[in-house]
């Protein structure tokens, strides 16, 4: 079946430091990837998203490119701020719909000022 | 424009006792999602519904658990008996039900508490 393994942390980093978040695959279809975030106290909210190898997706100064070769789909951020302290799900879909998206446990990300 | 809704916020109930949670999905959306989120599993997908079409059942934990939607729109998913181990947040999305490029938009989540 399909899984996805991302570090799970804490990660804590200085405002203004480079950021990746490791995301891997295993998926018997072509899968859609994707990074939702998960402020304190907030609900999922979609952060980026790719839907064929070579993609780059990106929002608010993240980025993530679809990597088939290797299975991966990193997020990274050329600078945090305290505010992107979040957790931070990597994600996948097969369609089809039966099994919904598959998620990564979470990385817990935290940036000191 | 409205997002998805989710009633109650919270609910904390005895163990034994039957719960309904429910989940009104984006207008337009006839794909509606089912997850919980629990410390101990992460985020598990539970059950899915396209439209008016029966859905598929295989990823709910137990047979206590059911769901259905009304109308292609409104789902309920309820609970039977409770167990302590059924404590989670119960999250639903919704999306356009275009395949596998589709994006899921998820509700606030329910917190269930079983004493």
């Amino acid at each position: 079946g399909d899984s996805v393994t991302q570090m799970e942390g804490p990660v804590t980093l200085s405002e203004e430091a480079f950021l990746t978040i490791n995301c891997t695959y295993t998926a018997t279809g072509y899968p859609s990837l994707f990074w939702y975030v998960q402020y304190p106290g907030e609900g999922l909210q979609l952060l980026l998203k790719a839907t064929k190898a070579d993609d780059k997706g990106s929002n608010k100064g993240f980025e993530a490119t679809y990597r088939k070769e290797t299975t991966s789909f990193h997020l990274e951020k050329g600078s945090v701020q305290v505010s992107d302290s979040a957790v931070y799900f990597c994600a996948l879909y097969s369609g089809g719909g039966a099994d919904g998206l598959t998620f990564g446990k979470g990385t817990h990300l935290i940036i000191q000022p | 424009g409205a997002g998805v809704s989710q009633s109650p916020s919270n609910k904390v109930t005895e163990k034994g006792k039957d719960v309904e949670l429910r989940c009104d999905p984006i207008s337009g959306h006839t794909a509606l999602y089912w997850y919980r989120q629990s410390l101990g599993q992460g985020l598990e997908f539970l059950i899915y519904f396209q439209g008016n079409s029966a859905p598929d059942k295989s990823g709910l934990p137990s047979d206590r658990f059911s769901a259905e939607r009304t109308g292609g729109s409104v789902s309920t998913l309820t609970i039977q008996r409770t167990q302590q181990e059924d404590s989670a947040v119960y999250l639903c999305a919704s999306s356009r039900g275009q395949g596998r490029t589709d994006t899921q938009y998820f509700g606030p989540g329910t917190r269930l508490t079983v004493l």
